[in-house]
């Protein structure tokens, strides 16, 4: 079966740091990816993971365990721009996301 | 913003009422992937076009079905509306299956449908 999860809501301050972890179990797997959704949106590219490891760009960074099925987005130097749904994504033959993580930028 | 646009953006429907949903691609990109999101949850992939036909399928009944034109914009259709197809409708295009290379997607804005 395909199972991907987050937790469903995250709080953090305007300057701080966040990290949204992801847990996925597929059938295969050929890419991680996090996309961007500001609500009423639609989602936006942000990263992509093929290999074990840190991918940075910008205030995000992302990385990848596929021995443990694991992933997660760190977000850097918060805005509140950042106040959206984060969702996670594995890539097979085909995509399947996550329930994305609804994330609130506080002043 | 990034090229895809859909058609209509909201519309609302009756149950056992049939609908037709519409998009454009990015200039370039040949595949189409349909997606439905529910309020609150991450899109459900239904199907993706290439090359004008099918190639893959997400768990949706028969009553949804799609076309792919030479043009590579698609449509989504779906039969007998039930309230539960109350949802966000994405289109996602891109540079070859699944997201091709990249493995990035480009949506457009969504078509909100409401079921009464």
């Amino acid at each position: 079966g395909q199972n991907i999860d987050q937790p469903t809501e995250m709080t953090a301050t305007e300057g701080a740091i966040v990290q949204i972890n992801c847990t996925y179990q597929t059938s295969g797997f050929n890419g991680l990816f996090w996309y961007q959704q500001h609500a009423g949106e639609a989602p936006t590219f942000l990263s992509y993971n093929v290999l074990d490891g840190l991918e940075e760009k910008g205030r995000f960074s992302s990385f990848l365990s596929r021995s443990k099925g694991y992933s997660y987005l760190l977000l850097k130097e918060l805005q509140m721009k950042d106040s959206a749904s984060y969702l996670c994504a594995v890539r097979d033959q085909n995509f399947v996301f996550g329930p994305g993580t609804r994330l609130s930028v506080l002043p | 913003e990034t090229g895809v646009t859909q058609s209509p953006t909201h519309l609302i429907k009756t149950r056992g009422q049939q609908v037709t949903l519409r998009c454009s691609s990015q200039s370039g990109h040949n595949t189409v992937s349909w997606y439905q999101q529910a309020l609150g949850q991450g899109p459900q992939f239904i199907f993706q076009y290439y090359r004008e036909e099918e190639n893959g399928r997400g768990n949706f009944p028969p009553r949804f079905s799609g076309l792919q034109f030479p043009n590579y914009s698609s449509e989504l259709n779906v039969n007998a509306l039930e309230l539960d197809d109350s949802a966000l409708y994405l289109c996602a295009s891109s540079w070859g299956l699944a997201g091709g290379n990249t493995g990035e997607l480009f949506f457009g804005e969504g078509s909100r449908l409401t079921v009464l």
